[in-house]
């Protein structure tokens, strides 16, 4: 079964510092992982996925398969990184349907 | 380019009430989904579709039907509202297997049942 935690469900931080939302996944196949963001009155979308290896926004994410892990970092955080954050994963093979992880709201203080 | 459309975008209903969430995609997408998303909980997968006249259930189907007559359309029907149906409801959709591309989504719609 597929299944993703991530442990924090409100991060705070302040502006300049560094930011790690944490994002452990369980799957026994090969997965594709997927961070997606919520911004204040704006739709879900797609921030990064670790198959493309790019940074947006600042933000990098790496996976690790022997940690079964894909935390999503950023060196120094900005105020408009403040939203709703979602680990998502699915599998490679043929799959058509992606697990969401319940989310970790982001804050970042002036 | 309207992407994915959802309506209505904030309905309340009474227990026992019936009523359809309308999503409709303009991008030719095969593959169409039913979220519902509560605090702390993240997104749960409702339904799913992976092409016109096919249909699967996904984490939480329980209360709900689905229907895919056109390539465009994916309504979410509630029968017998209940409190626990209580939710913001979003729409996606994507041209090939969510793990091989990104959903689009729509905007959501908040559904309240008293």
């Amino acid at each position: 079964a597929q299944r993703v935690t991530q442990p924090e469900k409100l991060l705070s931080v302040f502006k300049g510092a560094p930011v790690e939302l944490k994002c452990n996944y369980s799957y026994s196949g090969s997965p594709e992982l997927f961070w997606y963001v919520q911004y204040s009155r704006q739709r879900l979308q797609l921030l990064l996925r670790h198959i493309s290896r790019e940074s947006i926004k600042g933000f990098t994410a790496d996976l690790n398969k022997g940690e079964t892990s894909f935390h999503l970092k950023k060196p120094f955080a900005q105020e408009e990184d403040s939203a709703m954050y979602y680990c998502a994963l699915s599998g490679l093979q043929g799959a058509q349907k992606l697990v969401f992880g319940q989310g970790t709201r982001l804050t970042i203080n002036p | 380019n309207a992407g994915v459309t959802q309506t209505p975008k904030f309905r309340i209903l009474k227990i026992g009430q019936s009523m359809t969430l309308q999503c409709a995609q303009d991008m030719n997408h095969n593959y169409m989904y039913w979220y519902r998303q509560d605090p702390g909980m993240g997104l749960k997968l409702i339904y799913y579709s992976v092409g016109a006249g096919i249909t699967d259930k996904g984490e939480v189907p329980n209360g709900y039907n689905v229907s895919r007559s056109t390539t465009e359309d994916f309504p979410l029907r509630l029968e017998l509202a209940a409190p626990s149906q209580t939710s913001v409801y979003f729409c996606a959709s994507s041209d090939q297997p969510s793990g091989a591309n990104v959903l689009t989504f729509g905007a959501g719609s908040r559904l309240t049942v008293l």
